[in-house]
């Protein structure tokens, strides 16, 4: 079983839609948890980071942890066709030299 | 304040040559990680350095490739006598510790 499990997609939804992106897990010890959007030949831009679990707004964009079931999303409201990118997870432990392990990441598909 | 830079942006390098890739972190952030992403995969992990120390190289080649990050300058990472599955895309990214990581642009390697 790999560390960090996410559907790579493609996920494709008319514009206006709201979006559900998800990520597994199996290791306890992560407590932070982050969602990167990456555009292709691009880095990874980090949209949102959380601490243990809870949820968490930040304009359209929403990340929820449970981790008593190791699963955490990210909600988008009212996508756009600029939110079409790949949606990587990634999450690492307490310790202040903890590095982050990610999933293989989420293609989005908005159309107009 | 710029973000974490990278460069160059693309290299080729014939096999057996060396590859030198650079990265400076975001300013005041003393943290770096190296990945290695290929097509279609996520972000795998190669190594952790703070200033002038390696914390976690669990992810790197036991052979050909190497990293530093020295007192004064950017990181380095170094691939010697680079074979065709060596291309990919390296990403840098930065943190101040236990804080979130900010990726640069990335470096993409070909060889050919």
């Amino acid at each position: 079983q790999k560390e960090v499990e996410q559907d790579p997609g493609p996920l494709s939804v008319p514009e206006g839609a709201i979006v559900s992106l998800n990520c597994t897990y199996s290791n306890s010890a992560f407590q932070y948890f982050m969602w990167y959007r990456q555009y292709s030949r691009k880095g990874p831009e980090l949209l949102m980071y959380t601490y243990s679990s809870g949820n968490k707004e930040d304009g359209r964009f929403t990340a929820q942890v449970d981790k008593s079931s190791k699963y955490i999303s990210l909600f988008i409201r009212d996508s756009q066709p600029s939110d079409s990118a790949t949606y990587l997870c990634a999450m690492r432990g307490n310790s202040g030299y903890s590095t982050l392990t990610f999933g293989k990441g989420t293609m989005l598909l908005v159309s107009p | 304040n710029a973000g974490v830079m990278q460069n160059p942006r693309h290299l080729v390098r014939r096999r057996g040559q060396e590859a030198r890739l650079r990265c400076s972190p975001m300013k005041g952030h003393s943290h770096v990680y190296w990945y290695r992403q290929l097509p279609e995969e996520g972000l795998k992990f190669m190594v952790y350095l703070q200033k002038e120390n390696i914390i976690d190289e669990s992810g790197m080649p036991k052979e050909r490739f190497s990293a530093e990050f020295p007192k004064e300058g950017p990181s380095i990472l170094r691939i010697q006598q680079v074979v065709r599955g060596d291309s990919a895309a390296y990403f840098c990214a930065s943190s101040s510790q236990g804080s979130e990581a900010f990726f640069g642009q990335g470096t993409r390697l070909t060889v050919v």
